[in-house]
């Protein structure tokens, strides 16, 4: 079945540590894209990639990287710079990085720094 | 500024009432495209609809319908006879016509949490 990927669901870290958090799709898109959500809170954008080897920032970039080596895998990076990284974080994908394409979600990962 | 505003932040309703969802949004452009998403507890977000904005007619799926009015900026979303199973958050996103760097980028509003009751 073809789809997004994320693992894993739950991730605890203690502060000053970085972590990564994957994420995979087997539907041939091109475009992905990483969002936060917190309480009470829209998604909110950190970090899209409309191809291999290029990606931009969203409206919350700092403290996160990414990169995009294969165009089925966009891993984002939760550095010890982010000043607060407990969140739910959603992956997702579009066939194409047009603003007419519905985006694919995956089921998230919620990560609690202490 | 917000570009897409969900003013109701919880709604809750007993089973078979309808249930209206509210969505407005904000754009300069006059290409554009309205979602909804259904977040169900689990936490995955499903996509309900797209709709352009040169396409003002209503669509009815079920028991889902969609109100898009460009004269108010509203894109509202409709349960007929709502049941347990629709309780989850919704949210409304705006993408704005192709322009450089705002390719591909959802915005999304705060969400709407329904929750129906038996």
């Amino acid at each position: 079945d073809g789809g997004i990927t994320q693992s894993p669901k739950y991730l605890f870290r203690k502060e000053g540590q970085n972590v990564t958090l994957s994420c995979e799709q087997n539907l041939n898109h091109d475009a992905m894209y990483w969002y936060r959500q917190d309480p009470g809170q829209g998604l909110r954008l950190i970090y899209y990639s409309q191809i291999v080897n290029d990606f931009q920032k969203g409206d919350i970039a700092e403290g996160y990287s990414v990169s995009r080596e294969k165009k089925e895998s966009f891993p984002l990076t939760v550095t010890s710079a982010q000043k607060n990284p407990t969140a739910f974080y959603l992956c997702a994908s579009s066939i194409a990085s047009g603003n007419s394409y519905e985006q694919y979600f995956g089921p998230g990962t919620r990560l609690t720094v202490t | 500024a917000q570009k897409v505003t969900q003013a109701q932040t919880e709604i809750s309703v007993v089973e078979k009432e309808d249930v209206t969802l509210d969505c407005v949004y904000e754009t300069r452009d006059t290409t554009y495209y309205l979602f909804w998403y259904k977040q169900p507890p689990s936490g995955e977000l499903v996509f309900l609809i797209r709709r352009n904005s040169f396409d003002e007619q209503n669509e009815i799926s079920g028991r889902y319908s969609w109100n898009f009015q460009k004269s108010t900026s509203s894109f509202n979303f409709t349960i007929t006879a709502s049941q347990v199973v629709d309780s989850a958050v919704y949210f409304c996103a705006l993408s704005e016509g192709d322009r450089g760097s705002t390719l591909g980028r959802l915005y999304f509003g705060r969400g709407t949490q329904l929750t129906v009751w038996p």
